[in-house]
């Protein structure tokens, strides 16, 4: 079965450094991966995906994450935090079975400071 | 990318009267749409699978009576809550896709506060 293991659940960065949130995932099969925002009371957008292409997968607003199947991660990365990048974060594994329904991680809180 | 409209926002309503919540997919044809339900600080739960024309399918634990979903159209799915109750107060969320690959991304509207008084 497909799980998704979100680390963290709260991070805590000051503005202007690096951002790590780390997933990692476990899959029988060779897994889709996204990374989801979600702003208060807001709904998800879709940050970056990974499909089986390039390992090295780049998102909006200068986030990516790199896909590495020898330690089943897929760790979201930034190297300089803004305070609009405070948000929850959610890694996703697609399953490949039926509809390919998501199953989400616990989420990462991020948290920026000035 | 695309757009997923859902509708309202927010909304309070009565205990045992039934709320309405609607999912648009905007640009694009929705094979497929998902009905979450999401408690304060925590990660979405699926409650529903629904395809255009065909009957929902429900997660575990989910009242099937309770919460109606129809997608009627490729582009339009509804969320039900019949006679609801302050339990069922919490934030809905609704996503679809426009195919079944496994790399599908699917998009999400920006949900639903729902709050049962």
């Amino acid at each position: 079965a497909q799980s998704v293991t979100q680390l963290d659940s709260h991070v805590s960065v000051s503005e202007g450094t690096p951002v790590l949130l780390r997933c990692n995932y476990s899959s029988s099969y060779s897994p889709s991966l996204f990374w989801y925002v979600q702003h208060p009371n807001k709904g998800l957008q879709l940050l970056l995906k990974y499909t089986s292409a390039a390992t090295l997968v780049k998102g909006i607003n200068g986030f990516e994450a790199e896909f590495k199947k020898s330690e089943t991660s897929f760790h979201l990365t930034k190297p300089s935090a803004h305070m609009s990048d405070a948000a929850e974060y959610f890694c996703v594994v697609s399953e490949p079975s039926g509809t390919y329904n998501y199953i989400f991680g616990t989420g990462t809180r991020l948290k920026v400071l000035a | 990318g695309a757009v997923v409209s859902q509708h309202p926002s927010w909304v309070i309503c009565k205990s045992g009267t039934s709320v309405k919540i609607e999912c648009r997919s905007l640009d694009f044809q929705a094979t497929t749409m998902f009905w979450y339900r999401q408690f304060p600080k925590q990660s979405l739960m699926l409650m529903a699978t629904s395809n255009e024309g065909s009957k929902a399918t429900y997660e575990q634990g989910v009242e099937k009576d309770k919460f109606l979903i129809n997608h009627a159209s490729l582009t339009l799915s509804t969320l039900t809550v019949t006679s609801a109750h302050p339990e069922d107060s919490s934030f809905y969320i609704c996503s679809a896709r426009s195919g079944q690959g496994r790399g599908t991304e699917a998009f999400f509207g920006q949900g639903t506060r729902l709050t049962v008084v």
